[in-house]
């Protein structure tokens, strides 16, 4: 079974950068995937920032950015602010109708 | 915007449908995801629908216990889970696809609904 691996946890400096990534347990990940990073805040629902691996949803700052980085899909936040901690989740499409979440990266800003 | 059907409570061993349109539009020919988070957890991909050609799919993990469906003439789309536990107590979430014709996650989710599955 093909798992989405995501790292556990980030900290990040209030105006730091930090990435975030998504790869395969088989393979790498490429822009076929449609990679897709979502925010979630507790008790929100969750808020899509980057969808098809690069582009960015309506709204979203463009402190946020989306690319493939070493196989893997990569979220990047540059200028990191304290509203960005929370959580952060990717999901990827592998073909015939099939998506999977990863396991979701806590992102501390301090 | 998608709007979803409202909280829910069950009995183990019951079912539950849960449904999904747009308001004020249609899907455009969008597929639908089905997404679920329970309680301090991540979330979990469900299953898919394009309205458009039909063909649902399922995750691997809900394959037989999870009907994925669309009604043409109300733009609405559907989840029913069969045979819950106290483990299916979650936010059931809907979101649209990326592109036409697609199933790959996009931008746009529902608002979620609340299942709570109790004795």
């Amino acid at each position: 079974q093909i798992v989405v691996t995501q790292e556990p946890s980030f900290s990040v400096s209030p105006g730091g950068t930090v990435t975030l990534t998504c790869g395969l347990t088989s393979g790498s990940v490429s822009s076929a995937n449609y990679a897709t990073w979502c925010q979630q805040t507790p008790g929100q629902a969750p808020r899509t920032l980057i969808y098809s691996t690069l582009i960015r949803s309506s709204g979203v700052p463009d402190r946020f950015s989306g690319s493939i980085l070493g196989g893997k899909a990569a979220l990047t936040i540059t200028g990191a602010q304290a509203e960005d901690e929370c959580d952060y989740y990717c999901v990827l499409y592998l073909g015939r109708g099939i998506s999977v979440f990863g396991g979701g990266t806590k992102v501390t800003v301090l | 915007q998608l709007v979803q059907s409202g909280a829910e409570v069950k009995k183990p061993g019951s079912s539950v449908k849960v449904s999904c349109m747009a308001s004020g539009a249609t899907f455009n020919n969008h597929g639908i995801n089905w997404v679920r988070q329970a309680p301090g957890q991540g979330f979990e991909w469900l299953g898919a629908i394009v309205p458009l050609f039909g063909t649902p799919y399922y995750a691997q993990d809900f394959q037989g216990r999870l009907t994925v469906g669309a009604d043409k003439s109300t733009g609405t789309v559907y989840m029913e889970l069969t045979s819950l536990t106290s483990g299916d107590t979650a936010v059931y979430y809907c979101a649209k696809s990326q592109r036409r014709g697609s199933t790959a996650l996009g931008e746009f989710w529902g608002q979620g609904t609340l299942v709570t599955v109790s004795s």
